[in-house]
């Protein structure tokens, strides 16, 4: 166990819904990253935040936005969705924002129909 | 960006056998880690290791950043070593995000 948590581990949805991923980091960690595993685009990192703020940014698509709240814990928004959206989403954290071990969560397995 | 590459892409080995896998990356980073991700899709870190050897248990890790790359060694293999294994690295003039390889799908039979 990692410590991170992710909820839910399971969402079905259709095309053009809108989505909400939910993170709570390892305690003490301030940075939280978010990732996607698709089939054709292999692990690819989404976005960072480190102590509520935005520190980087990949291929995050327009349609996708995330936060961090004031207790840490993050969420992933994932709108209009598309079915090549369908994949798995993770969570991970880490203390500092700079170099260091980065743990993830179980992810989230998201399923556009 | 950063170019990570991992071999062999998929390994067959019967269970009690040693293996390597290798990853190939192509500028200088701040952090390397592997992580074995399970049948279940969890990722599980096995290493953080920008340089130098570690060891756990029967698995081991060697990273030579100088040269570029870093290699995994599991010994006497288990069933429950399958999966794939992922080699992620943090680059150094783009910190703070992991770039992952296409990773290495094991399978140890019994």
């Amino acid at each position: 166990d990692s410590g991170v948590t992710q909820t839910p581990k399971h969402l079905i949805t259709a095309t053009g819904q809108r989505v909400t991923l939910r993170c709570s980091p390892r305690s003490g960690d301030l940075s939280v990253y978010w990732y996607q595993q698709s089939l054709d685009q292999g692990l690819q990192f989404l976005i960072q935040y480190y102590n509520g703020e935005e520190r980087a940014k990949g291929n995050i698509l327009e349609r996708f936005s995330a936060q961090q709240f004031p207790d840490l814990h993050s969420e992933l928004n994932l709108s209009s969705l598309e079915l090549g959206d369908s994949a798995l989403y993770f969570c991970a954290s880490s203390v500092e924002g700079e170099v260091g071990t980065q743990y993830f969560g179980p992810g989230t397995r998201l399923t556009v129909l | 960006g950063i170019q990570v590459e991992q071999s062999p892409p998929d390994l067959i080995l019967q269970e009690g056998a040693n293996s390597t896998l290798r990853c190939n990356f192509s500028d200088s980073v701040n952090n390397l880690q592997w992580f074995h991700q399970n049948p279940w899709g969890q990722l599980i870190n096995l290493f953080y290791i920008p340089s130098g050897t570690k060891q756990n248990g029967r698995l081991s890790a060697t990273t030579v950043a100088t040269e570029r790359y870093s290699l995994l060694y599991i010994s006497s293999s288990q069933t429950t070593d399958s999966g794939v294994y992922f080699c992620a690295v943090e680059p150094r003039a783009a910190g703070n995000k992991l770039t992952f390889g296409g990773g290495t799908r094991v399978l140890v039979k019994p």
